[in-house]
């Protein structure tokens, strides 16, 4: 079975801060990992994704996640926040190749204070 | 079209009485999936479809709960009988292949049961 743990329900940071949104993952297999976003009354926004390769990946609104296999983790970043990030995030997971099921995360919502 | 649609954008009916969503997704993309999101809860899958057939359906909660696809494109999510527990958004998505691209999802579909 596969999971995705986001064990933060809420993160606040200042604006022009870094920011850090966590997500841990279970899978039987290499995982594929993404990161979505909701901003309030729309539909969720694909961010970036891993799949294989370099363990940082770079996405939408400049928005970075580092794969840690060894601790498998699959946090979100990005180096100066904006009031405009303040949104749900969700963290995804599935693996393999061929149809397998996409986990979500229970969403993280990011309140960045001006 | 440019993006998935989903109609009704918001739907209110009684307990009991069934109801229809839909879902337009992007011309070409060939899955198409159903999740459900409770309100403060993460996204739960329903249903995953790869053309016309639904190869798996292992998060249709109950058998009240039914959904086809015509060719590769709209698709019915069906609620019969509808229960208090059944309000929330449900949302689709669609993505050129199954196997872990992004996908794009809708606005989804507010559903109230009173």
């Amino acid at each position: 079975a596969q999971s995705v743990a986001q064990p933060e329900d809420q993160v606040n940071v200042a604006e022009g801060n870094p920011l850090t949104v966590k997500c841990t993952y279970s899978v039987s297999g290499n995982p594929y990992l993404f990161w979505y976003v909701q901003y309030p009354n729309r539909g969720l926004q694909f961010l970036l994704k891993y799949i294989t390769g370099d363990n940082l990946v770079k996405g939408s609104y400049g928005f970075e996640a580092e794969f840690n296999k060894s601790q498998t983790s699959f946090h979100l970043k990005k180096p100066s926040a904006l009031v405009s990030d303040s949104a749900l995030y969700f963290c995804a997971v599935t693996f393999g190749r061929g149809y397998q099921k996409v986990t979500f995360g229970t969403g993280t919502k990011l309140q960045v204070i001006p | 079209g440019a993006g998935v649609s989903q109609s009704p954008s918001n739907k209110v009916t009684e307990k009991g009485k069934d109801v229809e969503l839909r879902c337009d997704p992007i011309s070409g993309h060939t899955a198409l999936y159903w999740y459900r999101q409770r309100l403060g809860q993460g996204l739960e899958f329903l249903i995953y479809f790869q053309g016309n057939s639904a190869p798996d359906k292992s998060g249709l909660p109950s058998d009240r709960f039914s959904a086809e696809r015509t060719g590769e494109s709209v698709s019915t999510l069906t609620i019969q009988r509808t229960q208090q527990e059944d309000s929330a958004v449900y949302l689709c998505a669609s993505s050129l292949v199954s196997r872990g691209d992004g996908y794009t999802f809708g606005s989804g579909t507010r559903l109230t049961v009173v």
